[in-house]
């Protein structure tokens, strides 16, 4: 049973650039949470997909924008890149949609901007 | 709005026994989550608790009282490889909302 995939595991890029971050559920999921967690802080929400709609969105700017395919999985886009984006981004699945009780993350990529 | 409040940092002893610590302040409650995060890894589900007691699931127990907005996580039988942050968060509805907002963790140090 897979769990919660995400790619890649490590990039760099340079301030003003453009990324784009993938994320698997785990298998029998059907809702993807995106959360960017900065070193020493907890993990903080950006937004939450379900039937591939974007249904709940934390406090980020539009730069920050995400996309869910038929298949579930969900891709997190950030433009304009600034240094403060450098951080671990974390891929969270679960069931149901917003209430689902358990929710598994991925291992996360990290995201260095220079 | 909400607010998390853990410890930064606590020191055990391996073997013994830690409480770590949750008080939150929130509109409404819909769930208590732990995790538990290696550094540099993703963090793992530990225990979710949405009414009043104690949870206990082998050495590790987790505990409520939503009139105190008060959690622990009890851990026993210290081992090493229990060094790692620990995360509290709470999921308030108020609002539609059932996203989980997460504490900033407490990093916990087992020593021999």
């Amino acid at each position: 049973d897979a769990g919660v995939t995400q790619s890649p595991t490590h990039l760099i890029k340079t301030r003003g650039q453009q990324v784009t971050l993938r994320c698997s559920p785990k298998s029998g999921h059907d809702t993807v949470s995106w959360y960017q967690q900065a070193l020493g802080q907890g993990p903080q929400f950006i937004f939450q997909y379900y039937e591939e709609e974007e249904r709940q969105r934390g406090n980020f700017p539009d730069r920050f924008s995400g996309h869910q395919f038929p298949n579930y999985s969900s891709e997190l886009n950030v433009n304009a890149l600034l240094l403060g984006d450098s951080a671990l981004y974390l891929c969270a699945s679960s069931l149901g949609g917003a209430s689902g009780n358990t929710i598994y993350f991925g291992e996360g990529s990290w995201l260095t901007v220079v | 709005g909400q607010n998390i409040d853990q410890p930064t940092e606590m020191t055990a002893t391996e073997g013994a026994i830690v409480q770590i610590n949750c008080t939150y302040q929130t509109s409404g409650f819909n769930g208590l989550f732990w995790y538990q995060q290696h550094a540099g890894e993703a963090p793992t589900f530990l225990s979710y608790n949405v009414l009043d007691g104690l949870e206990e699931k082998g050495r590790f127990s987790s505990f409520l009282s939503r009139s105190k907005g008060y959690s622990y996580l009890l851990l026993k039988e210290l081992q090493m490889k229990d060094s790692a942050s620990y995360l509290c968060a709470v999921r308030d509805p108020t609002g539609g909302s059932y996203i989980p907002t997460f504490g900033r963790g407490t990093s916990l140090i087992v020593h021999p």
